[in-house]
């Protein structure tokens, strides 16, 4: 089945700029989506086919896909934040939801 | 505004089943374009896809899962379900109910805030 690796975790400092990237086999072929979950709360949707952004998402967040990675950049990194970030994808070849293991993104 | 409400029993005994219900508010589950879909969140661990039902009946599962989950589908009572048979501690998991767009590119617009289903001894 098709996998998606994202880096466990991220930490960086408010203002700065945080990368998550989710690699897999010419993932670029794929349109990618990117969920942002806080504790005890359900998935946002903040990027999907690759770089669209939903209305309610500040324009901060965005997202790119190229070869065998996706990446969701959040610029200005504020500590509302900080959460844990999943990319997911249709796997065509198994006709199914995958999503990637998730990025815990802590503002320090 | 679309709404969606898991329910449910949040304690199952190993070796039973589980049955949940997600009823959709804001919209009828019979328009078409959307895939209905659960979704859980292991414990320590990430999303995993379960199932999902088509307004005209067709599902589709996680085939990892497959032969164990069903997904049903009531237009009447604009609500979908889901039964997860033989469950053991692995099945422990925060079940999210969500609509999911576009068939081959899918992705999640609208979840429920989930149910804490717990499998006991």
């Amino acid at each position: 089945s098709y996998v998606l690796s994202q880096p466990p975790s991220l930490s960086l400092a408010p203002g700065q700029t945080a990368t998550i990237t989710c690699g897999g086999d010419n993932i670029g072929t794929k349109s990618v989506h990117w969920y942002q979950q806080k504790p005890g709360q359900a998935p946002v949707l903040v990027i999907y086919y690759n770089s669209d952004r939903p209305s309610e998402i500040p324009g901060r967040f965005s997202g790119s896909n190229s070869g065998n990675t996706a990446t969701l950049t959040i610029n200005r990194v504020e500590a509302g934040d900080e959460a844990d970030y999943y990319c997911q994808v249709w796997d065509t070849n198994s006709d199914s939801v995958v999503f990637g293991g998730g990025t815990k993104v802590t503002v320090l | 505004q679309v709404q969606l409400q898991e329910s449910g029993p949040g304690v199952v005994k190993a070796s039973q089943t589980l049955s949940l219900t997600c009823t959709l508010s804001g919209a009828s589950i019979s328009s078409g374009g959307f895939h209905w879909t659960w979704i859980r969140h292991l414990p320590g661990k990430g999303l995993e896809s379960i199932g999902h039902i088509y307004f005209s009946g067709t599902t589709i599962y996680n085939p990892s899962l497959q032969s164990r989950v069903s997904v049903s589908i009531d237009t009447s009572e604009n609500q979908f379900s889901l039964t997860l048979k033989s469950v053991t501690a692995a099945d422990t998991a925060v079940y999210f109910c969500a609509r999911g767009f576009n068939r081959i590119k899918m992705y999640f617009d609208y979840w429920g805030p989930g149910i804490v289903v717990t499998v006991s001894a």
